[in-house]
């Protein structure tokens, strides 16, 4: 299995709902990341987990919770969401954090906020 | 540096066409380089790497050059094809004061590939 899969793959969510965004795999990389990607943009990194620890948090405001229950799962909890934050959210792991070697993405899950 | 702007580079091609694709990076620090392909509601695709240590890597259809002495990064595709067409990013890990990655992958601003029949 060489692949990254996110669940839902598009989410339509009101600015006082809770929801989660899952990413899932199972190639024994020990780094995962979430990315958050606006239209024509690059993605830009939100978090790291590195061995089921966050390691790095981009200034990501609060309403963005990520969690990583296992070594092959990342959620992002989201919670009173602005409009401003509908984007495509990318899921993504790698060997380790050390190097990134093997850094693989998700089809990612296209969010819009209402 | 990056673009500010809403609008990205673009290369328009024919079918057949070797087709090359730059980027230019700032981090003097990096030593790992990947080139994404992106296509339409889509996840960055991995397409090739590449480590500081080499200054050329092929794959199929694909080589990526590096020069270190001008921070410079190239995609050459041969015989592009129309599924080519979409966007390509450029991507570095991204290394701290002390040498340390955390495994950040910072991107360039893209190029829109456009290939057609």
């Amino acid at each position: 299995d060489t692949e990254v899969t996110q669940t839902p793959k598009h989410l339509v969510m009101g600015m006082t709902n809770k929801k989660s965004l899952k990413c899932e795999q199972h190639m024994g990389h020990r780094a995962m990341y979430w990315y958050k990607q606006k239209a024509k943009k690059p993605p830009e990194l939100m978090f790291v987990y590195s061995y089921e620890k966050l390691s790095i948090n981009e200034s990501v405001p609060s309403r963005f919770s990520p969690e990583c229950p296992n070594s092959s799962l990342l959620n992002l909890h989201l919670h009173a969401l602005q409009p401003e934050d509908s984007a495509l959210y990318l899921c993504a792991s790698s060997q380790d954090a050390g190097r990134g070697y093997g850094y693989t993405f998700g089809s990612g899950t296209r969010l819009t906020v209402v | 540096g990056e673009s500010v702007g809403l609008h990205l580079p673009t290369l328009s091609v024919q079918e057949g066409d070797n087709s090359i694709i730059n980027c230019a990076y700032s981090n003097s620090a990096s030593d790992y380089f990947i080139w994404y392909k992106q296509e339409s509601g889509k996840g960055p695709q991995f397409i090739i790497d590449i480590r500081s240590n080499m200054d050329k890597r092929q794959g199929q259809r694909v080589t990526v050059l590096l020069n270190k002495t001008v921070k410079h990064l190239s995609l050459q595709i041969a015989a592009t094809q129309p599924g080519d067409s979409a966007v390509y990013f450029c991507a570095e890990i991204s290394h701290n004061a002390g040498g340390t990655s955390y495994g950040k992958l910072t991107f360039g601003q893209g190029t829109i590939l456009t290939v057609h029949p």
